[in-house]
């Protein structure tokens, strides 16, 4: 079946420590998404990638890094300069970044040790 | 001003009730508009598109207001099973995609 694979489903920090998002998509889709999402808030967009080997900073880049060497991976970073990092992200997909809609992964929940 | 806003909530409405939200947008160039569901920690899942004429899926119409700027969701006969989070999505003209907050529903028995 076609989708979107995040990946652990949990993860856990400790302080000063970088850690690496899994997102998959065999959809073939070109654009790929990175949100967080806080209790009572919506989705915040942190870094979003409209084709191979590139990618565009959203609107709370700062403390995260992405890469995007392969069309059906964009593994985000979460580094130790990201102080409140614990979180629902999500990872999404779509045909493009035009007017589509999206298709979302499970989602990781981050916390601090 | 946030770019999407929606009422949080929550609506406790009985099985069988009727239930309507809005959410409002500030940017009048938006272009795209749609309802997701979302379950207690889960991921969203598109709901339905919203369409300038207004469209149905079964229980669920949503409707759009350009000239009041807001989208709208009412669900009909409610079931148990709609208890979530409905997540309001515009996309501006240049394409850049924007959440709500959500409106939080439970249909109690």
């Amino acid at each position: 079946d076609g989708g979107i694979t995040q990946s652990p489903k949990y993860l856990f920090r400790k302080e000063g420590q970088n850690v690496t998002l899994s997102c998959e998509q065999n959809l073939n889709h070109d654009a790929m998404y990175w949100y967080r999402q806080d209790p009572g808030q919506g989705l915040r967009l942190i870094y979003y990638s409209q084709i191979v080997n590139d990618f565009q900073k959203g609107d709370i880049a700062e403390g995260y890094s992405v890469s995007r060497e392969k069309k059906e991976s964009f593994p985000l970073t979460v580094t130790s300069a990201q102080k409140n990092p614990t979180a629902f992200y999500l990872c999404a997909s779509s045909i493009s970044t035009g007017a589509e809609s999206q298709h979302f992964g499970d989602g990781t929940r981050l916390s601090i040790l | 001003r946030k770019e999407v806003e929606q009422d949080p909530g929550p609506f406790n409405v009985p099985e069988g009730a009727t239930v309507a939200f809005n959410c409002t947008y500030s940017n009048s160039a938006s272009q795209s508009f749609f309802w997701y569901r979302q379950d207690c920690r889960k991921e969203p899942k598109l709901l339905m598109s919203v369409y300038s004429s207004g469209n149905e899926d079964g229980r669920f119409t949503a409707q759009l207001n350009r000239a009041s700027q807001y989208i709208s969701l009412l669900i009909r006969d409610s079931k148990l099973s709609d208890s979530a989070t409905y997540l309001c999505v515009v996309i501006s003209n240049d394409y850049k995609l924007s959440f709500g907050a959500g409106t939080t529903v439970t249909v109690r028995a």
